[in-house]
């Protein structure tokens, strides 16, 4: 079975400043999708960025890139010039590829985030 | 911008009592989940549904859970007994394809308190 950790309960960062949150996954499959979702306080989890594991490209939306290193089944999330805005709880989750359970989200417990002024 | 809504944001039961959550997908969506986090864990996949059907379950996801899609908007989650252990955050996603890059969009949950 798949798993997701973050291993960080808790980050905090200065405003304007860079902060990496840690996401390591333990799977058999080679094809696969890996998310960030950010959840703000009393709002729903939306979609920050995604990597398919077949690229070796790293994703990047704007301040937000992943650091992917498939061999280490390492997923980071490097947020740039971090705003008020990007305190959240944020989630590491995984997807199967192609065949089966294409619908399941595997997700990590989570990393609580917090942007000093 | 379209969005998932959830009803009721809190709910309080007691133990043995049913239960129904209530989503309302995004309209043109077709794959509907329900996901959900006791407080402190990780969010855990409960079940999606398709075309009528659940299309895949949880072992989480027993007989004492039932969905339900009774008209074209509103998708449901029944828990027919609740224990004490059933409270937790309940989440409604929906996505317009089953695909594997297909973008779930999640409500604002649910919280089921059982007394």
């Amino acid at each position: 079975a798949q798993t997701v950790t973050q291993s960080q309960p808790e980050m905090s960062v200065q405003e304007a400043e860079t902060v990496t949150l840690s996401c390591t996954y333990d799977t058999s499959e080679s094809d696969y999708y890996l998310f960030w979702y950010k959840q703000p306080p009393s709002r729903q989890m939306i979609l920050v960025i995604r990597q398919e594991a077949y690229k070796q490209q790293n994703a990047t939306e704007n301040r937000f890139s992943v650091n992917f290193q498939k061999a280490a089944k390492s997923f980071s999330l490097k947020i740039s010039d971090s705003q008020l805005g990007d305190a959240a709880m944020y989630f590491c989750a995984y997807r199967r590829g192609r065949g089966g359970s294409n619908y399941k989200l595997t997700f990590g417990k989570g990393t609580l985030l917090t942007v000093n002024p | 911008e379209p969005e998932v809504t959830q009803t009721p944001s809190h709910q309080v039961t007691q133990m043995g009592q049913e239960v129904i959550l209530r989503c309302v997908p995004i309209s043109n969506h077709l794959y509907f989940y329900w996901y959900r986090q006791i407080l402190g864990q990780k969010v855990e996949f409960l079940v999606s549904f398709y075309n009528n059907e659940i299309s895949e379950k949880s072992e989480i996801f027993d007989d004492q859970f039932s969905v339900e899609r009774p008209d074209g908007s509103n998708f449901t989650l029944k828990i027919r007994s609740t224990k004490l252990e059933d409270s937790a955050m309940y989440f409604c996603a929906s996505s317009q394809t089953g695909t594997n890059t297909g973008e779930l969009f999640f409500g604002e949950g649910s919280r089921l308190t059982v007394l």
